[in-house]
């Protein structure tokens, strides 16, 4: 079974900063990787598919890079509105599906 | 619009069955896997399963089999998430949420999302 594992697991910067979540999978999962932000009260928003592909209508400042076992999620400057948590997500033969375990990213 | 809208909130006892549900529009129904995501209060998201509503095809995260039953009425577009006994540990907010193949990869993600629905199980 493949698992994420997300670090930090909270990262507390200000508006304005880069953010750069980490995403690691132990085993190869190509470029099959999503994210998705969650703010309180509210559903996952899938920001992320295939490791760098934004989804429609998500801003330039959030981009994803790597392949392979090593994924990161940068944020180029944050806005107040990005402070939430992140997920990551795999998908391979079995099993289907796998989530990190997220990264809370807080005001400083 | 593509949108996935989830049944409300639910209270219920230990021991009860209950079905929750998911009704996709805006999108061919039988041709996306419609998967179920648990996630307790604060705590992170757990994959519990997936269907094809085309064929009713379906796939069980070792945690969650034989612990749920999940169902789809392509007739009415809807997928379907059940208990026959409740326990005080079910309580959790449950999404629904349609997963997308890539045409060329066998990569997958999730979108949309259901609003979710929490499931309150308490004496």
């Amino acid at each position: 079974e493949i698992v994420l594992t997300q670090s930090p697991a909270t990262l507390s910067l200000s508006p304005g900063e880069r953010a750069t979540l980490s995403c690691r999978a132990s085993q190869s999962v190509s470029s099959y990787l999503a994210w998705y932000q969650q703010k309180p009260g509210q559903a996952p928003r899938l920001l992320i598919y295939d490791a760098s592909n934004r989804a429609t209508g998500i801003p330039a400042r959030f981009s994803g890079s790597g392949s392979g076992t090593d994924f990161t999620l940068t944020i180029s400057s944050l806005e107040p509105e990005d402070f939430a948590v992140y997920y990551c997500q795999q998908r391979s033969n079995w099993p289907p599906v796998t989530f990190g375990q997220g990264t809370r990213l807080e005001i400083k | 619009e593509v949108q996935l809208v989830q049944s409300g909130a639910e209270v219920k006892k230990p021991g009860e069955s209950l079905k929750i549900s998911c009704k996709g529009s805006g999108y061919s129904f039988t041709s996306y896997w419609i998967g179920w995501v648990r996630q307790m209060p604060g705590k992170g998201l757990e994959w519990m399963g997936i269907i094809y509503p085309g064929d009713s095809d379906t796939r069980y995260s070792p945690s969650f089999q034989g612990q749920v039953t999940i169902s789809a009425d392509k007739s009415i577009s809807t997928a379907y998430l059940q208990w026959s006994s409740l326990k005080a540990s079910d309580t959790a907010m449950y999404y629904c949420a349609r997963l997308v193949i890539g045409v060329t990869t066998g990569s997958g993600w999730f979108d949309p999302w259901g609003q979710g629905t929490l499931v309150t199980v308490s004496s």
